[in-house]
């Protein structure tokens, strides 16, 4: 099956600080990306939706200038925390398709720690 | 738009018992379904999915679903629960543009 690879798997930084998390489709081209933030024993929440090459198209409520997300290529987004605060800590996951969401793969998810 | 609603955030059973974990939709087009389940810390796995083919899915694990159009339901069964079944289980829908997921129900698995 399709795999996606999300890197790191966990990350402490301090706050204030910027952190890149990134998603990469490692035997398939995503057209489209998204990512989700996933609070202590609770669902997915959308945060944004990509496409190579093109702005990302974020939720409401979702500041776009906290979370900067570039989809460079149909391999890879980048998902960056800016000027971190312990309140952005939380688990957050990437996932990929290829056409639509006929199915959608998940990568293994980054935890990150805010200080 | 589209909704997913999972009724009981939390379901124990004993291993060897039946696991029904319930699944209700709402959706505007006809609906794409999926079952994912995740372990602690880990992203998403995807244990079936419905897309307008047979309304009984098999899936991995021995987990099935059938999806009822009239009840707007797609429940998640599996016959006989294993220890390793304990885990947090989401239903999503899909109409092909944007996916919803479900609040999300953790299985507990007692011996």
């Amino acid at each position: 099956g399709a795999v996606v690879s999300q890197h790191p798997s966990r990350v402490i930084c301090k706050s204030g600080t910027s952190v890149k998390i990134e998603c990469r489709s490692l035997d398939f081209q995503a057209t489209t990306m998204f990512w989700y933030r996933q609070f202590p024993k609770q669902s997915l929440m959308l945060m944004a939706t990509s496409n190579e090459g093109s702005k990302a198209t974020y939720e409401q409520g979702v500041e776009k200038d906290k979370f900067l997300i570039n989809h460079a290529s149909l391999t890879l987004s980048t998902l960056t925390v800016t000027s971190a605060h312990p309140e952005d800590s939380s688990f957050y996951i990437c996932s990929a398709s290829i056409t639509g969401y006929t199915e959608a793969f998940f990568g293994q998810g980054t935890r990150l720690t805010v200080v | 738009a589209q909704s997913v609603t999972q009724l009981g955030s939390h379901v124990s059973v004993s291993e060897g018992a039946l696991v029904l974990l319930r699944c209700n939709y709402s959706s505007s087009v006809p609906p794409y379904l999926f079952w994912y389940v995740q372990y602690p810390n880990q992203g998403l796995q995807l244990l079936l999915k419905y897309t307008s083919a047979a309304t009984l899915v098999k899936g991995i694990n021995g987990f099935e679903a059938e999806f009822k159009k009239s009840e707007t339901s797609f429940h998640l069964t599996k016959p006989s629960a294993h220890m390793s079944d304990a885990a947090e289980y989401f239903c999503a829908v899909s109409d092909r543009f944007d996916m919803r997921f479900g609040a999300g129900t953790r299985l507990t698995v007692k011996p």
